[in-house]
């Protein structure tokens, strides 16, 4: 069983179109996020929901709108596409107490061209 | 602010050798620490944890210590192995609520 799940796990798509990554969680953790890697590995935390209930939207374009239809799964849509979003986008869960770890999905490699 | 700074790599090892990472961390109040490993193609794994002064978190022939007083949660390994080759990844939590900020990450390679 996988714990938390992303699909895809590669998209490549042209510029200006618009595109989804899902990911689900069975681990009945509270909290999902979502985190950016660029090509130097350096992690950014982008969004966090608590219970369907957004706690942290970073400074990320508003072409990238979250979406969490309950607390086991959070999207990510991104809107006309650019090619510096191209990075793997990674989900995470955990519970909501700051001594947890979080488990995290194997990471969506989103190129655009 | 709270942030992560990390040695800078790549480390080039050879098996059997004894690895340091060094990790320092600037926080307010009393975070918890994290130690992630990222193999080649994978998500992050959680490595080992410590979530107050003085503890030890290990696993997997891995340990570091909660250093309050030099900020400090270095991670070592007495004997490396070729599969220990990946990137790591000292973390830190600073408060409920507040997502996990992550150091910039170190690359590991070991040669039989």
């Amino acid at each position: 069983d996988t714990a938390v799940s992303q699909t895809p796990k590669y998209l490549v798509t042209q510029m200006g179109n618009d595109k989804s990554i899902k990911c689900e969680q069975n681990l009945g953790h509270d909290t999902m996020y979502w985190y950016k890697q660029d090509s130097k590995k350096f992690l950014k935390i982008m969004f966090s929901y608590n219970n369907k209930e957004l706690i942290i939207n970073e400074t990320v374009p508003n072409r990238f709108s979250p979406k969490s239809p309950d607390k086991a799964h959070l999207n990510l849509h991104i809107n006309s596409l650019e090619l510096g979003d191209s990075a793997v986008y990674f989900c995470a869960s955990s519970h909501r107490d700051r001594g947890h770890g979080y488990t995290f999905g194997s990471g969506t490699r989103l190129t655009v061209v | 602010g709270n942030s992560v700074t990390q040695m800078e790599g790549p480390v080039t090892l050879s098996e059997e050798a004894f690895l340091t990472i060094n990790c320092t961390y600037t926080a307010t109040g009393y975070p918890s620490l994290f130690w992630y490993v990222q193999y080649p193609g994978e998500g992050l794994q959680l490595l080992l944890k410590a979530t107050k002064a003085d503890d030890k978190g290990s696993n997997k022939g891995f340990e570091a210590t909660y250093r309050k007083e030099t900020t400090s949660f270095h991670l070592e390994k007495g004997s490396v192995q070729v599969s220990d080759s990946a990137v790591y990844f000292c973390a830190l939590s600073p408060t409920a609520g507040t997502a996990l900020i992550f150091g910039k990450g170190t690359t590991l390679s070991v040669s039989s």
